[in-house]
């Protein structure tokens, strides 16, 4: 069964600083990868997504995360943050479970909090 | 379009009781999926649906049934609630499982007395 792991339950961050939300996953097989914002008091939203080709990939407000295979790792990076940022993101791994579909494993989160 | 949506957005219940909760979406998604978010274990997947009419377990299924009658509709049952079942729970949906990028409902926030 695919494990998800972010390394860090919390990361607080001086807003313009830099940083990194560290996720790796056990099962390298044939994967998807995802990365989920939750703002309070609401459902997960997509930020970004890997499902093949250029091994780094971007969102529209200013993240990244690269794939990389032999680490099995898809950390997620952004130079600048802003205070809007803060939120909890949650990794996702999708594999072929064993009902033909493939089924996402989320990781347990990691709560970014940007101080000013 | 309003997504997916989820009702009820709060419920409280005694030990025991009964209750249905009902995610619906609009978007004429095959797949469904219903998780329970708990403080530091992330999203835990329940039950989900691949098509109307069938359903699978999750990593954490006991204590819940679903139903999928119909395409838009996937409802998660409680037939007996226990404090344990405490959660917020969260409904999803996917077109197909090849990209599975997952469109979430707002969440039922749930407390068991």
């Amino acid at each position: 069964a695919q494990s998800v792991t972010q390394l860090d339950s919390q990361v607080p961050v001086f807003e313009e600083a830099p940083v990194e939300l560290r996720c790796n996953y056990s099962s390298s097989v044939s994967v998807y990868l995802f990365w989920y914002v939750q703002y309070p008091n609401q459902g997960l939203q997509l930020l970004l997504k890997y499902l093949s080709g250029s091994t780094l990939v971007e969102s529209i407000n200013g993240f990244e995360a690269e794939f990389n295979k032999s680490q099995t790792s898809f950390h997620l990076r952004k130079p600048s943050v802003h205070i809007s940022d803060t939120a909890e993101y949650f990794c996702a791994v999708s594999d072929l479970g064993w009902g033909g579909s493939y089924i996402p494993t989320f990781g347990r989160g990691t709560s970014l909090i940007v101080h000013p | 379009n309003a997504g997916v949506t989820q009702t009820p957005k709060f419920r409280v219940l005694k030990t025991g009781q009964s209750m249905t909760l009902l995610c619906a979406q609009d978007m004429n998604h095959e797949y469904m999926y219903w998780y329970r978010q708990d403080p530091g274990m992330g999203l835990r997947l329940i039950h989900y649906s691949v098509g109307e009419g069938t359903t699978a377990k999750g990593e954490v299924p006991d204590g819940y049934n679903v139903s999928r009658l119909k395409k838009q509709n996937f409802l998660l049952g409680l037939e007996s609630a226990a404090p344990s079942q405490t959660s917020v729970y969260f409904c999803a949906s996917t077109k197909t499982d090849t990209n599975n990028e997952q469109f979430f409902g707002p969440g039922t926030r749930l407390t068991v007395l």
